[in-house]
């Protein structure tokens, strides 16, 4: 019961520097989502995919780019790493949230990515 | 603008008291999430409602949805209830549930 496995857990960058966070659930989840979280701040949303082949931005998207690639994966680049990008961040999945229907959008987080740039 | 506050923002309580966690939001919501997220960073689905009251174990969530409030409680609290607690909502848009905002979190640390 794998849940949310995101890659890597750690990562030291510098200025400039590409890199790629992968995720991926095997839950057969619609929706997929990736947050960053820093101190004194809740989790903010950077961008979310409803399903298969769309993707839409979050609250801070500036500086990510993301793709669906199929339904279980779901990868969060950036291109050239600036230091207001160190933080940690935390992919997550849910069954797409139907508001007449309760226990369908339960929300399941990774173990989250601490990245460093320098 | 879409927003979600919690309070308090930090508690600390001696082991056995009563906790309650509040979380208030500004428009029509389709549901509402309370996650637990341990030092070391994992988060965890505690509860997801969207009308009434949940109860799981010690942990009681209720929502009122014309206050548009949200309560977590914690009966009989232990250490290992020391969290941050956070509520977040989906902001209800028509056939578009796909956003969730989140609130600060509530740090809580129960002593022995």
């Amino acid at each position: 019961n794998a849940g949310v496995t995101q890659t890597p857990k750690f990562q030291v960058l510098k200025t400039g520097q590409s890199m790629t966070l992968q995720c991926a659930q095997d839950m057969n989840h619609n929706s997929m989502y990736w947050y960053r979280q820093d101190p004194g701040m809740g989790l903010r949303l950077i961008y979310y995919s409803a399903s298969e082949g769309t993707t839409d931005k979050g609250e801070v998207p500036n500086g990510y780019n993301v793709s669906r690639l199929n339904k279980r994966e779901f990868s969060l680049r950036l291109e050239s790493a600036a230091p207001s990008q160190t933080s940690v961040y935390f992919c997550a999945s849910s069954r797409r949230v139907i508001w007449t229907h309760e226990n369908t959008g339960e929300l399941f987080f990774g173990e989250g990515s601490r990245l460093t740039v320098l | 603008k879409n927003e979600v506050e919690q309070s308090p923002q930090n508690l600390t309580a001696q082991e056995g008291e009563f906790i309650t966690i509040n979380c208030s939001y500004s428009v029509g919501i389709s549901a509402l999430h309370w996650l637990q997220q341990h030092p070391g960073g994992g988060i965890v689905s505690l509860f997801m409602l969207s009308s009434g009251k949940k109860k799981h174990g010690r942990l009681i969530a209720t929502i009122n949805i014309q206050e548009k409030h949200s309560s977590l409680h914690i009966t009989a609290s232990h250490p290992r209830d020391s969290a941050v607690y956070i509520c977040a909502v989906n902001f209800a848009k028509v056939n578009r549930d796909d956003k969730i905002i989140f609130g600060k979190g509530t740090r809580l640390h129960i002593l022995p």
